[in-house]
């Protein structure tokens, strides 16, 4: 009875590094969206996908961020050249096919991006 | 975009005290939602409000979906130290596809 998962929980970055966030969605959730949450905020969207498909993505910057939801496996939300401002906790959801209202929409517990 | 307002954006209550917070949007949603995260974890979702006046309880808490489908308020009852937490509201406004606008955060501290 897993629920979503996100791995790793904790991740520790020099500037100019890669960092690679994976969220494994609840059994049977085929809808995933990313959030970020800066310290002492709020969650703001940056991203929903669907499998092998970006449905919306209007709150990912314009640069060194990707994100994606293949066929199988995970989705992964890649931070490129990261930099100091990406320091922040980088949360997963997921819903299943047939949203039946808000709760469908499970949060995982993070991962917490330090960027040094 | 649309925001989210909540206020007010901290608090220390008493053990025992109610509480009283809430939340205003730029702009109307048809379902509003009530969250709250412990540290170091997701939010976790406690109600959801889907008519305009509705006023809906889980356990000590209690939610109202405002008239103009702009605001929002949570109530808590006689708080207990484990309420200590951010409580964030959140919209949706279903159109196509759903997706969830949240709000500041109130970090409510309970002194016991």
């Amino acid at each position: 009875n897993a629920g979503v998962m996100q791995n790793p929980r904790h991740l520790v970055r020099r500037r100019g590094q890669e960092a690679r966030l994976r969220c494994s969605p609840m059994k049977g959730h085929s809808h995933v969206y990313w959030y970020r949450q800066l310290p002492e905020e709020g969650l703001k969207f940056m991203v929903y996908l669907q499998k092998e498909n970006i449905i919306d993505e209007s709150g990912m910057p314009k640069e060194r961020f990707s994100a994606e939801f293949p066929k199988e496996g995970p989705s992964i939300l890649r931070i490129q050249q990261v930099v100091r401002g990406d320091s922040a906790a980088y949360f997963c959801a997921s819903s299943p096919q047939q949203l039946q209202g808000p709760y469908g929409y499970t949060f995982g517990s993070g991962t917490r991006l330090t960027v040094v | 975009g649309q925001q989210l307002n909540q206020s007010p954006q901290s608090m220390f209550i008493q053990e025992g005290e109610d509480v009283s917070m809430n939340c205003t949007s730029s702009s109307i949603f048809n379902t509003w939602l009530w969250y709250k995260q412990d540290p170091g974890e997701g939010p976790v979702l406690l109600i959801a409000l889907y008519k305009a006046g509705e006023l809906t309880s889980n356990g000590r808490l209690t939610a109202q979906f405002g008239i103009t489908r702009k605001d929002s308020f949570l109530n808590i009852s006689a708080s207990i130290p484990s309420d200590v937490g951010i409580y964030f509201c959140a919209g949706l406004f279903s159109g196509g596809y759903q997706k969830v606008t949240f709000g500041t955060g109130t970090k409510l501290q309970v002194i016991p």
